[in-house]
């Protein structure tokens, strides 16, 4: 298994235009995490779905923020309009049976 | 979830034993103890978890106290590939979420 693929890798984009960041999950996992990694707030849980339903986006910052999934193996992460603060690393993990496995992330500056 | 409380840094030389503890003084009955690692520009990595029971697989060992307000992480003869931030977490049983904290950066030298 190729294990959590993540595009772009990297990212970089003025601000104020819309961002997507890709997750495909492992195969067979049924939830599927969002986080954001920075050096001043560490790691972050935005949003986790299960069985492709969002169970808990407590941790999605404000409205500018939203992530979809529309079948088992496709989930998207977009920032509308997207904002310097918003620069950060963006992990996608899935799960099965309680362990989590998480991709290479992505690398997302906004100028 | 339980608060964990974990030691800023730690050194470790190459081919001894790293010992990493973890406090989790109040974990619950229904928390699990999960250790996951992140090395340097890459994703957090899972290690190992348990309940009550000492575990091992073949990344390491974990040890629980009895009274499972703490446990060690231990990684029998580190590398210099073992040098990364070890997450220390309590998790509940009936959830998915993870809750990382700042976890410990062990450096592992020559």
């Amino acid at each position: 298994d190729a294990g959590v693929i993540q595009s772009p890798r990297h990212e970089v984009t003025e601000m104020g235009q819309e961002v997507t960041l890709r997750c495909k999950p492992i195969s067979g996992h049924n939830s599927l995490f969002w986080y954001r990694q920075t050096m001043m707030r560490g790691l972050e849980l935005l949003i986790y779905f299960n069985n492709n339903v969002p169970i808990d986006d407590s941790g999605m910052p404000e409205d500018r923020f939203s992530a979809k999934m529309p079948n088992a193996s496709f989930s998207t992460l977009k920032i509308q309009p997207s904002e310097p603060r918003d620069s950060a690393v963006y992990f996608c993990a899935s799960s099965s049976r309680e362990t989590q496995y998480f991709g290479p992330g992505t690398r997302l500056l906004v100028l | 979830d339980a608060k964990t409380t974990q030691p800023p840094s730690m050194d470790c030389a190459e081919g001894r034993a790293a010992n990493l503890p973890c406090n989790h003084s109040t974990i619950s009955g229904n928390e699990y103890v999960y250790w996951y690692r992140q090395i340097h520009s890459q994703g957090p990595q899972y290690i190992i978890h348990g309940l009550k029971n000492n575990e091992t697989n073949e990344m390491a060992s974990l040890i629980i106290t009895e009274d499972r307000k703490s446990s060690t992480l231990i990684l029998p003869h580190a590398t210099l590939r073992d040098t990364a931030v070890y997450y220390c977490i309590a998790k509940q049983r009936n959830t998915d979420k993870l809750i990382f904290g700042t976890g410990t950066r062990l450096q592992v030298f020559p």
